[in-house]
């Protein structure tokens, strides 16, 4: 019940591409959702969050769609850019909750194509 | 200053060395972290500390010691590790509600 589930494993986007990130949960009690992106040889950064009272939020190029209904929720690049290759973690966690109870996913490697 | 700074950068070090990796943060963070990463994997939880004090050690085997001087300040103390402990080592910090994670750029340790 504490897993986060993450699909696809890898991806390979042409330039100006749309990249899609897929992102599942079962644990009910999560209400925080963040996605970090990680450089090679760098720590996590985060990218873009949401918490389930919004079905969508917006920062530049990316966007996460949330689906509360279906546990879900997804990252969108939009006009994908080779400098946004990267490995890219969604997580969920209790926003109030105990320190430790971060759960990432395992992780899409993202290449964006010249 | 929104900047976890970790030293070293690398290291390199022997099964019976003893070294300290190093975190600091100065953005009034009062909960502090150790994860540790392999390659192609997620960050994995070690230490929590919240307001100086460990709150969370999850099975972490007694070769790492961590340690928090100060609110600003956190160690990691490694002694008698294997080359599986090899691994990028991860500091972050939080405010302890809400936890949003702020991660340093980590250290990259091999064990040989």
């Amino acid at each position: 019940q504490q897993q986060v589930k993450q699909s696809p494993q890898s991806l390979i986007v042409q330039k100006g591409g749309i990249s899609i990130i897929n992102c599942a949960y079962e644990n009910t009690a999560f209400d925080y959702f963040p996605w970090y992106q990680q450089f090679p040889g760098k720590g996590p950064a985060l990218l873009i969050a949401i918490r389930p009272d919004v079905s969508e939020k917006k920062e530049g190029r990316f966007t996460i769609s949330f689906n509360k209904s279906a546990k879900q929720f997804s990252l969108h690049i939009m006009d994908s850019q080779p400098g946004d290759s990267a490995t890219y973690f969604c997580a969920a966690s209790e926003y109030g909750g105990s320190q430790g109870n971060l759960i990432f996913g395992k992780g899409t490697k993202l290449s964006v194509k010249p | 200053d929104t900047e976890v700074t970790q030293t070293p950068k690398h290291l390199v070090m022997g099964m019976t060395n003893k070294k300290s990796l190093k975190c600091e943060q100065h953005m009034g963070h009062r909960a502090m972290y150790w994860y540790k990463q392999k390659a192609k994997k997620p960050p994995e939880l070690m230490f929590v500390y919240s307001y100086e004090k460990l709150s969370i050690n999850e099975s972490v085997p007694s070769r790492f010691s961590p340690e928090c001087p100060n609110s600003s300040l956190l160690n990691l103390h490694l002694h008698a590790l294997q080359p599986e402990d090899s691994a990028l080592y991860l500091c972050a910090s939080s405010q302890v509600t809400p936890r949003v994670l702020f991660f340093g750029s980590g250290t990259q340790l091999s064990v040989l």
